[in-house]
């Protein structure tokens, strides 16, 4: 089937702006990871949804980031009141169950805040 | 807490030629799986290889192969005959009792003709 889908591909924004970011994970998969890549570095996680349990939102930086997952599927990540330093490319992983499985990431969303 | 290490931000090889990628890791834990991703230009990222702490025997897949040092916690990543759409940033992970994975800055391979 089709693998993790992120929309949009790009967005470009004003700071103090609320942007919505969407991930369509693969259908089946109970765990669904949000991670951030700032210019020149590594991934950090952001937060984790397992099956129905609370989601794991040790990662998120500050309380302008936020995210839910719809019935077990579809989820958006939030981000209020932009700053410039929430530009970033967001990455969306689903994996199929289990703490170790591989996670397959979606292409991205670039977020440019101006 | 978990760090990984990719010492080499940039690297270049050329076509059909052998390069390896290094990686170390920090950990208390005894049992964890470590990776390595390919992140091409198109920024999806692709798992290349991954390796269970437990086991001993070094993970081998076609083209690639890790060197993994449980003692030394290094993880280093083999190509072989390179090809030119190796180019890409390579990530490697690094995954225990906790949820996420937690990642290297990357290395930045190119693959020249």
């Amino acid at each position: 089937g089709a693998g993790v889908s992120q929309s949009p591909s790009n967005k470009v924004t004003e700071k103090g702006k609320d942007v919505e970011l969407r991930c369509d994970p693969i259908s089946g998969h109970t765990a669904l990871y949000w991670y951030r890549q700032s210019l020149g570095q590594g991934l950090e996680f952001l937060i984790y949804f397992q099956g129905n349990s609370a989601p794991d939102k040790s990662g998120l930086p500050s309380d302008r980031f936020s995210a839910e997952r719809t019935g077990g599927s579809v989820s958006t990540l939030t981000i209020q009141r932009t700053q410039q330093e929430d530009s970033a490319v967001y990455l969306c992983a689903s994996v199929p169950g289990g703490l170790y499985n591989e996670q397959f990431f979606g292409p991205g969303t670039r977020l440019t805040v101006l | 807490a978990q760090t990984v290490t990719q010492s080499q931000p940039e690297m270049s090889v050329q076509e059909a030629e052998t390069v390896t990628l290094s990686c170390t890791y920090d950990t208390s834990e005894n049992n964890y799986y470590l990776f390595w991703y390919k992140q091409p230009p198109s920024r999806q990222m692709i798992l290349v290889i991954r390796q269970e702490a437990y086991k001993q025997q070094n993970a081998t897949e076609n083209r690639f192969s890790v060197n993994f040092q449980k003692a030394a916690k290094s993880f280093s990543l083999k190509i072989s005959d390179s090809q030119l759409g190796d180019t890409a940033m390579y990530f490697c992970a690094f995954a225990n009792s906790g949820y996420a994975l937690n990642f290297g800055k990357g290395t930045s391979l190119l693959v020249t003709p």
